[in-house]
């Protein structure tokens, strides 16, 4: 079965704080795509990374780093050096791309609300 | 150059009655997706276009949902005799192409449905 695990609901720190959103995922395929996206207040859903299966190279951009784990299924997202401007829910998200999706659908966490307090 | 857009914002309607929500994808996107964000069944993929056919309906809750693509652009999903459990945030997005390459999905800012 495809599913993505968040197991964090809500995440409060302080300015300045480093922050780490766990994602784990499971999947049937050997060839799959993860995503970060961020919803902030105003809703719309903000694209942050895609992943493929393959690559399981580390990437910074900015404050923000992810770690893919294929070996523990796993795909977290830390921010360093936290602002008030990244409060926002933040979704993971799985695409299969095997014989089960052929369209391309995501299949998203619950999400993870953080909250960075001044 | 433009995001994805979606109308309207935000519609009230009453129980029984049919609705009509609207997308404009990126322009040269030529795949589409319908999501739903309600609070007790997080986002929830619907259906998916390639051009205007649905390869994917899937995710379509009942027969009272359902929608279409014309011209390759726009989309309409059509919701009829909503009921209350049809309140959600309808999320419209949009890749380059669908299928396997699994391109980046770009969302619109979604339509607020309540339905009384």
């Amino acid at each position: 079965a495809q599913k993505v695990t968040q197991a964090q609901t809500e995440i409060s720190v302080v300015e300045k704080e480093d922050v780490t959103l766990d994602c784990v995922y499971e999947t049937r395929d050997t060839t799959y795509y993860l995503f970060w996206y961020k919803q902030p207040p105003s809703g719309e859903l903000v694209f942050l990374i895609r992943r493929n299966s393959f690559d399981e190279q580390n990437e910074i951009s900015g404050r923000y780093s992810w770690n893919f784990q294929k070996s523990t299924s796993s795909f977290n997202f830390t921010i360093t050096a936290s602002q008030v401007v990244d409060s926002a829910v933040y979704f993971c998200a799985l695409s299969e791309a095997g014989i089960y999706n052929q369209g391309g659908k995501l299949i998203f966490g619950q999400g993870t609300e953080l909250s960075v307090k001044p | 150059g433009a995001g994805v857009s979606q109308s309207p914002s935000n519609k009230v309607t009453e129980k029984g009655k049919d609705v009509e929500l609207r997308c404009d994808p990126i322009s040269g996107h030529t795949a589409l997706y319908w999501y739903r964000q309600s609070l007790g069944q997080g986002l929830e993929f619907l259906i998916y276009f390639q051009g205007n056919s649905a390869p994917d309906k899937s995710g379509l809750p009942s027969d009272r949902f359902s929608a279409e693509r014309t011209g390759g652009s726009v989309s309409t999903l059509t919701i009829q005799r909503t009921q209350q459990e049809d309140s959600a945030v309808y999320l419209c997005a949009s890749s380059l192409v669908g299928g396997v390459l699994q391109e980046t999905q770009y969302f619109g800012p979604g339509t607020r449905l309540l339905v009384l």
